[in-house]
């Protein structure tokens, strides 16, 4: 079964701390996606990935910054976190365009 | 402006009866169109697509949805639903090279 990780389910993190979410996939795929999801806006696109070294902002890039040094690894990093940062991170890869995205369990983050 | 519309944010049905949510996109091009399942606590589960060939498409769990191109719209049905299939369904459409957007979602309650 392909699998998509996220390292943390829960965290709780005070405010100008810095974050790293992580997200690790067993598949071959080149691409990988970090939503965000808040209750009555949906999944927006952080950023997104479709090759090692590689990124695009998705639609609300700001006060975030990805790395992805391995294939399989795809991080988001929050330089400063603020509390209008709290919300559900959900990491996916896979090809949109011919298959399905393959999400991982999603990250709670709660800025104090 | 390329969007995707879920026009119920929740809906409740008994346990056995049918329901149809509803979908609609407004995107150029030909898009590919899925849909996903959220239960809580979780990340997405892919349930579904339509890439080309019959509109009526069959996915996981019993779902199925239809494509009408004239009406743009994917909406998602199920002849029977049960109590566990309460949960968050997202509509989604790819329709350029790995651009990817979700409908807001669709709260489902199956009253037991």
């Amino acid at each position: 079964d392909v699998k998509v990780t996220q390292s943390s389910r829960y965290l709780v993190k005070r405010t100008g701390e810095k974050v790293f979410l992580e997200c690790v996939q067993d598949m071959d795929h080149e691409n990988m996606f970090w939503y965000r999801q808040d209750p009555g806006l949906g999944l927006r696109l952080i950023y997104f990935s479709y090759d090692v070294k590689m990124k695009e902002k998705g639609d609300i890039p700001e006060g975030y910054s990805v790395s992805r040094e391995k294939k399989e690894r795809f991080s988001l990093i929050l330089e400063s976190a603020s509390t209008n940062q709290t919300s559900m991170y959900l990491c996916a890869g896979g090809t949109a365009g011919f298959g399905e995205l393959f999400f991982g369990e999603g990250s709670r983050l709660t800025v104090l | 402006a390329q969007s995707v519309a879920q026009p119920e944010d929740q809906v409740n049905v008994a346990e056995g009866n049918p329901l149809t949510v509803k979908c609609t996109y407004s995107v150029s091009g030909n898009p590919y169109l899925f849909w996903y399942v959220q239960y809580p606590n979780r990340g997405l589960q892919f349930l579904l697509k339509y890439i080309t060939g019959d509109n009526l498409v069959k996915g996981s769990y019993g779902f199925e949805a239809e494509f009408n191109k004239s009406q743009t719209s994917f909406h998602l049905k199920k002849p029977s639903y049960l109590v566990s299939d309460s949960a968050l369904y997202f509509c989604a459409v790819c329709y350029r090279d790995d651009k990817i957007i979700f409908g807001k979602g669709t709260r489902l309650h199956i009253l037991p």
